[in-house]
């Protein structure tokens, strides 16, 4: 089936640094979302982006949706200690509007 | 407040035992959905609902039902079941299509069946 490669699967990082992660894929998109799960949650949706080329903030948050629609990367700045979580990203197929998962990168921030 | 309400958030059962898992919205949205998610597999999708009385498979359907009688609440019937479905489940809304706008989660109800 269809596939989002998201990656790194964890991330160890001191508080206060910047963090980057990504999903890419061999299909095409028309939707990408972002979502945050905190332990013993339901995951929480950070940011959609809708169109190529897409840069959206949401207070330290900031995503972006590839030129190619294969592609989307989320970064968080200056990291604190309650960013702690699974981050997951999901896309839209162009063809069918049927939506993936990543398998989520979990974010550890050691004090 | 606008929220997909799962009950129970915890459910230890034997194999073999019919149980439901309940998921209420409060948002009128069309589309309802449930996944489960297991460690290094993340998020996999059970079975949907378009609208009332539309159910459709996802990509992980044996072992499951579903039923859509009203536009609130989406359960999830788990006729017999086996160990393998220790999962932790969560059901899912959205206004329309699969996730338009983005889905609203429930919190989340973790099966043990032993």
């Amino acid at each position: 089936g269809q596939q989002l490669n998201q990656s790194p699967q964890s991330m160890f990082i001191q508080e206060g640094e910047d963090v980057s992660m990504n999903c890419t894929s061999s299909s095409i998109f028309n939707t990408w979302l972002w979502y945050k799960q905190d332990p013993g949650e339901g995951p929480v949706l950070l940011i959609a982006l809708y169109k190529a080329g897409e840069l959206t903030s949401n207070g330290r948050l900031t995503a972006q949706f590839g030129i190619t629609r294969k592609d989307s990367f989320l970064n968080i700045s200056a990291s604190i200690p309650s960013d702690v979580g699974i981050y997951f990203c999901a896309g839209r197929l162009n063809r069918d509007d049927k939506i993936i998962f990543g398998k989520g990168t979990r974010l550890h921030i050691l004090p | 407040e606008a929220q997909v309400t799962q009950n129970p958030r915890y459910l230890i059962t034997v194999t073999g035992k019919k149980l439901t898992v309940t998921c209420s919205q409060n948002m009128n949205h069309e589309y309802m959905s449930w996944y489960r998610q297991d460690p290094g597999l993340g998020l996999r999708q059970i079975y949907y609902s378009m609208n009332v009385e539309v159910t459709d498979k996802g990509d992980v359907p044996e072992g499951y039902k579903v039923s859509r009688k009203e536009k609130r609440n989406f359960p999830l019937i788990l006729e017999s079941p086996s160990p393998n479905q220790t999962s932790l489940y969560f059901c899912a809304s959205s206004l329309s299509g699969q996730g338009v706008g983005g889905y609203t989660f429930g919190s989340g109800t973790r099966l043990t069946v032993v």
